[in-house]
């Protein structure tokens, strides 16, 4: 059950777009529809963005969208603010019946 | 509104055992699997274990299986973790989470708890 992996750090100036990769095998990311991601402040709860690879649950900002591609999935985030600034997991759901979460990226807005 | 709020963290030496619970309110509990998520102090999310809407079936991950229990009391909402055999490397703030429809690990967690802080020491 090795954790899904991230970049540890991207950053970006305020407007721009920004893309997350999550890389996992063929028993997790690249075999099921169900990946996550989540957004975590420090000091706060995880907030969940886009889930089963490219919906947002209601509420979260369109500026948020999922793909995936083979065992990759990436997260993008456009017109980056500087509420954007945080940590990002993503999570996959495995062949076991268990879930595995990224190591996480942490988000700088320059 | 809805909430989750966990309960029974605490200081316990190794080898020790807890029981931390999860109050759910706001939502029809017996519709949503369930699960536990933790976090070390600075570190990423892990994931504990999940269990389905009924109780019927249960994950863990491989750190706590054989150690640690999930259930679900729907009569009362709550969710529960029992942890035996408890290490230093189980120190971590344990967060519930709502998970999908009926099934656990699909659709993402979508409702969390603050979480409750559990010390493995000495």
């Amino acid at each position: 059950q090795s954790a899904l992996t991230q970049p540890a750090s991207v950053s970006g100036s305020p407007g721009q777009s920004i893309t997350i990769s999550c890389t996992g095998t063929s028993s997790d990311v690249g075999g099921y529809n169900y990946v996550s991601w989540y957004q975590q402040h420090p000091g706060k709860a995880p907030k969940l963005m886009i889930y089963d690879v490219s919906n947002r649950p209601s509420g979260v900002s369109n500026r948020f969208s999922g793909s995936k591609s083979g065992n990759t999935a990436s997260l993008t985030i456009s017109g980056l603010q500087a509420e954007d600034e945080a940590d990002y997991y993503c999570s996959s759901y495995t062949s076991s019946s268990h879930v595995v979460f990224g190591g996480g990226t942490k988000l700088t807005v320059l | 509104e809805v909430q989750l709020v966990e309960s029974g963290g605490g200081v316990v030496r190794p080898g020790g055992s807890l029981r931390l619970s999860c109050a759910a309110s706001g939502f029809t509990f017996d519709d949503y699997g369930m699960s536990w998520v933790r976090q070390a102090p600075g570190k990423g999310l892990e994931w504990v274990s999940g269990i389905n809407w009924n109780g019927g079936s249960t994950g863990y991950a491989d750190s706590v299986k054989g150690r640690f229990t999930i259930s679900r009391d729907n009569a009362k909402n709550s969710l529960y973790l029992q942890m035996n055999s408890l290490r230093a490397e189980d120190t971590a703030l344990y967060h519930c989470a709502r998970d999908g429809r009926l099934w656990f690990g699909i659709h993402g967690l979508d409702v969390w708890g603050k979480g409750t802080t559990v010390t493995v020491s000495s």
